[in-house]
C-alpha cells in the first residue's frame, strides 16, 4: 500500500485549472526528499512529467507545474486540454521508492 | 536517448519462478550513476517499486522488503541488460512489469521507462 495519498479523481473543463495533491509524511516528503510526477495514459508506460519538485523535462508543456511544501506536494495543470486526460502519480523516497495512490484526471 | 525493453514469458504458472529481462540501448548499464529498476502495476492499480541494481565498479541491489524473500535482480554487462527473478509466483503477482532508469538526487526519479510487459499468473 502506498504511503503517498492522492485524490482518486479530479475533473475540469477544457481551459480550466486543476490541481492534484500528494500528501506524505515525515519519513518521505517531510524528510526533505524530492517529489516527482508521472503521467500515464491507458495502455502506456508512465512518463516523467516533473522531477525534483518543480522541474519539467524537455518537451513537457509549461501548463504543467508543481510545488512542494512540508510533507505535501501538488501538481497543477493550467489550460486543461483533452490530451491531459490520464492518470497522474506522485513519487518520492521512503527508504525505497514510493508512489502515490494515483489520480485520474477527466476532461469534461 | 536511452531506451529500455522488457522481455518475458507472458504467462507463468502458480508457484513457478518469473524471469524477466530488460535490454538497454543507447547507454551502458555499467556506466555508473543510474539505478536500473523494476516497477510493477497490478491491473487497475497503482505503481509498486520492486527493486533496483546499481553498478559502480561493483554491483549493489536493493529490494522492496515485501518481495525481498522471493526476489533477485542481476545484470549482464556484456549483454547490456538486467534481469529479475521472482520466485513462488501467485495470482497476486499478476501485473504489468516495467523496467526503468532511476536517477538519484535526494531520492530517486525514473526518467526512462520500458513499454512494460504483462505477466499473468494462471494454471
Amino acid at each position: 500500500q502506498s504511503v503517498l495519498t492522492q485524490p482518486p479523481s479530479v475533473s475540469g473543463a477544457p481551459g480550466q485549472r486543476v490541481t492534484i495533491s500528494c500528501t506524505g509524511s515525515s519519513t518521505n516528503i517531510g524528510a526533505g526528499y524530492d517529489v516527482h510526477w508521472y503521467q500515464q495514459t491507458p495502455g502506456t508506460a508512465p512518463k516523467l512529467l516533473i522531477y525534483r519538485n518543480t522541474h519539467r523535462p524537455s518537451g513537457v508543456p509549461d501548463r504543467f507545474s508543481a510545488s512542494k511544501s512540508g510533507a505535501s506536494a501538488s501538481l497543477a495543470i493550467t489550460g486543461l486540454q483533452a490530451e491531459d486526460e490520464a492518470d497522474y502519480y506522485c513519487q518520492s523516497y521512503d527508504s525505497s521508492g514510493v508512489f502515490g495512490t494515483g489520480t485520474k484526471v477527466t476532461v469534461l | 536517448q536511452v531506451q529500455l525493453q522488457e522481455s518475458g514469458p507472458g504467462l507463468v504458472k502458480p508457484s513457478q519462478t518469473l524471469s524477466l529481462t530488460c535490454t538497454v540501448s543507447g547507454g551502458s548499464i555499467n556506466s555508473g550513476g543510474y539505478y536500473w529498476t523494476w516497477i510493477r502495476q497490478r491491473p487497475g492499480e497503482g505503481l509498486e517499486w520492486i527493486g533496483y541494481i546499481y553498478y559502480s565498479g561493483s554491483t549493489s541491489t536493493f529490494y522492496n522488503p515485501s518481495l525481498r524473500s522471493r526476489l533477485s535482480i542481476s545484470e549482464d554487462t556484456s549483454e547490456n541488460h538486467f534481469s529479475l527473478k521472482l520466485d513462488s509466483m501467485t495470482a497476486a503477482d499478476t501485473a504489468v512489469y516495467y523496467c526503468a532508469r532511476g536517477v538519484y538526487v535526494m531520492g530517486f526519479y525514473f526518467d526512462s521507462w520500458g513499454q512494460g510487459t504483462l505477466i499473468t499468473v494462471s494454471s
